[in-house]
């Protein structure tokens, strides 16, 4: 089966700038869960999905990112505007309904902000 | 959510067995142990988990005592592409199942 696809691998942009970020989970996989990690530091998790509805968000870090999965299937994050503190690696990982843990994981998007 | 402790850094050479052992002296009872690896430029990998004494799959094994309050990932003859950064998790599959990563372990396999 394909695995969780992100687009773009990479993205440079300046300060106050918009963003998206795309996720495609795997196929069926109703969780859907965004991470990321900030240059020297530990992954962090942003937001959990069960299918289009937001299970938890705790870790969004304030209101200039906005997540959406409509449909339930493939997910964005944007970010509006951006700020340098934003660079980071962005990972997007999805699981089957009532799997402990097994995460499947992206590539990530590598987002500089300049 | 329970804390792990784990080395910054190890190093290996080829065909050798590795272990690495992650502390996590707070665990609750609910509490899983997963353990995931990431090479560069990748996102991270599940590799195992357990609750309690031994689980063995094709690519590790994980030991944990009757205290859970360790566990150990052995490698079996690791070769030079399993360098990577091997992270210890453990947490509450609840609602949520959200992984807290760690600093993780950077494991170095030299020919």
């Amino acid at each position: 089966e394909a695995g969780v696809t992100q687009f773009p691998s990479h993205s440079v942009i300046e300060k106050g700038q918009t963003v998206t970020l795309r996720c495609d989970p795997i196929s069926g996989h109703d969780n859907l869960y965004w991470y990321r990690r900030v240059m020297g530091k530990e992954i962090k998790f942003l937001l959990h999905f069960v299918k289009e509805s937001k299970q938890d968000e705790s870790g969004m870090p304030n209101n200039r990112f906005l997540a959406e999965r409509t449909g339930g299937t493939y997910s964005t994050l944007k970010v509006q505007p951006a700020e340098l503190e934003d660079s980071g690696v962005y990972f997007c990982a999805s699981t089957r309904a009532g799997v402990l843990n097994e995460q499947f994981f992206g590539p990530g998007t590598r987002l500089t902000v300049l | 959510l329970a804390k792990t402790t784990q080395p910054i850094s190890m190093d290996s050479y080829e065909g050798q067995e590795v272990n690495i052992t992650c502390s996590h002296n707070n665990i609750a009872t609910n509490d899983y142990i997963t353990w995931y690896q990431q090479f560069p430029s990748q996102g991270p990998r599940f590799i195992i988990q357990g609750y309690k004494t031994k689980v063995t799959n094709e690519v590790a094994s994980l030991f944990i005592p009757a205290d859970r309050k360790s566990s150990t990932l052995s490698l079996p003859r690791v070769s030079l592409s399993d360098t990577a950064v091997y992270y210890c998790l453990v947490g509450d599959v609840g609602a949520t199942n959200k992984l807290i990563f760690g600093t993780g372990t950077l494991l170095a396999v030299q020919p």
